[in-house]
């Protein structure tokens, strides 16, 4: 069935800080991917997605690319802020599979003035 | 706009009592999910519908929980008796259907059995 696997935190880096969180998947088909962040206290919102293979999905300086050939759908952000502290979880959606979102474990990410 | 609506935000009951669950989605999005998210896990799903039919509720332990979507709009999940491993955050969202389309989530209802 499909899963997704992503890297363990809690991450903690300093402002400004550069940041990868990495994200890989096993899915029939060809799923659309997506990062959805939830921040302290609120629900999880669309951070962004890309629906194909090369596609990048960008918002808010974070910015993610659809690799089919290593399954890989890593978040990346040139420069983080205290507010982007929160926990990110990648995910799929398979139009061949149960047409829902399956999600990775989250990934809390602290970052330190 | 408003977002997806859930109730009650947090609710603590006594193992084998009955709780429900409530939510209101976005208005015009024909797909509704539940999900299930434990302590330091990504959400599952539950079950889905279209409109007002369970279109997949493979994950939905029928022995004790139950769902209906009257009408195609709102939401009711049930669990009846809950047990202290239903301790979690139950999560409903809503979209327009398809693939590409944002699913948006409510803030959940955080249930604690005692």
């Amino acid at each position: 069935g499909d899963s997704v696997t992503q890297m363990e935190g809690p991450v903690t880096l300093s402002e400004e800080a550069f940041l990868t969180i990495n994200c890989t998947y096993t899915a029939t088909g060809y799923p659309s991917l997506f990062w959805y962040v939830q921040y302290p206290g609120e629900g999880l919102q669309l951070l962004l997605k890309a629906t194909k293979a090369d596609d990048k999905g960008s918002n808010k300086g974070f910015e993610a690319t659809y690799r089919k050939e290593t399954t890989s759908f890593h978040l990346e952000k040139g420069s983080v802020q205290v507010s982007d502290s929160a926990v990110y979880f990648c995910a799929l959606f398979s139009d061949t599979g149960r047409r829902a979102l399956t999600f990775g474990s989250g990934t809390r990410l602290q970052v330190q003035p | 706009e408003a977002g997806v609506v859930q109730s009650p935000r947090y609710k603590i009951i006594e193992k084998k009592q009955p709780v429900a669950f409530w939510c209101n989605p976005i208005s015009g999005h024909n797909t509704l999910y539940w999900y299930l998210q434990n302590l330091g896990q990504g959400p599952e799903l539950l079950i889905r519908y279209e409109n007002e039919e369970a279109v997949d509720d493979s994950q939905l332990p029928k022995d004790r929980f139950s769902a209906e979507r009257l009408k195609g709009v709102d939401s009711t999940l049930k669990i009846q008796p809950a047990e202290l491993g239903d301790s979690a955050v139950y999560l409903c969202a809503s979209s327009l259907g398809g693939s590409a389309n944002e699913q948006f989530f409510g803030p959940g209802t955080r249930l604690t059995v005692l």
